[in-house]
């Protein structure tokens, strides 16, 4: 099974600053997805990468899938209460029909 | 207009009881998931249906059986519920292959007491 390590678990910062968190893994990765899940809410997903060294962005969101393809950073420039929730990468989990998840990174954002 | 919807929203039964959770999709998509999510919010596979036939089982116990009459609908049923089983269930569907992204139902929370 490939893991995802994500970190950190949890992070909690102030309005306007900006913050990364991270998804590793030992295993190379064909792609990887990057998901928002905020409370009483499934998953949405924001973005998926799929070159080593691909840079996507969503506004303020920054995704940044590794050369190798084994990692991934997920970079929120002047973040806002409205980013708050739990931030999950996932990848194809060995199959075409399994998505293997990290543990996320839940972002608080305090205004 | 819901694109995955699931009900109940919430669940809460005794042990031993038998429950059925519903999803349906109406995104045309080809696949079908149940996924677990813990209270420490990890998020697991427990099934995979494409076109109605089961691809994935991953290990999960007999008593939770899923059912597919059609590929727009994946149910979940669960025998003799143990308070184990308290969790979130989240349905999601996608068309397979590896860069396909999930849509996810919103979730229902069972309470198990």
């Amino acid at each position: 099974t490939q893991l995802l390590e994500q970190s950190p678990q949890f992070l909690s910062i102030q309005e306007g600053e900006n913050l990364t968190v991270y998804c590793n893994s030992s295993s190379v990765f064909s792609s990887l997805q990057w998901y928002r899940q905020e409370p009483g809410e499934g998953p949405v997903l924001l973005v998926t990468v799929v070159t080593g060294g691909e840079v996507k962005k969503l506004k303020r969101l920054t995704f940044q899938f590794g050369d190798a393809r084994k990692d991934s950073s997920l970079h929120i420039t002047a973040a806002q209460p409205g980013d708050t929730g739990l931030y999950l990468c996932a990848g194809p989990g060995g199959s075409n029909y399994k998505l293997t998840f990290g543990k996320g990174t839940l972002l608080t954002v305090n205004p | 207009d819901t694109a995955v919807s699931q009900t109940p929203k919430y669940l809460v039964t005794q042990m031993g009881n038998d429950k059925s959770i519903k999803c349906e999709q109406n995104l045309g998509h080809d696949t079908m998931y149940w996924y677990k999510q813990d209270s420490k919010k990890f998020l697991k596979i427990m099934f995979s249906y494409n076109n109605k036939e089961l691809i994935i089982n991953e290990t999960v116990p007999n008593r939770f059986s899923p059912k597919s009459p059609d590929k727009a609908h994946l149910n979940l049923h669960i025998n003799s519920l143990e308070l184990g089983d308290s969790a979130v269930y989240f349905c999601a569907s996608s068309f397979p292959g590896q860069g396909g992204g999930y849509t996810f139902g919103s979730g229902t929370r069972l309470t198990v007491v």
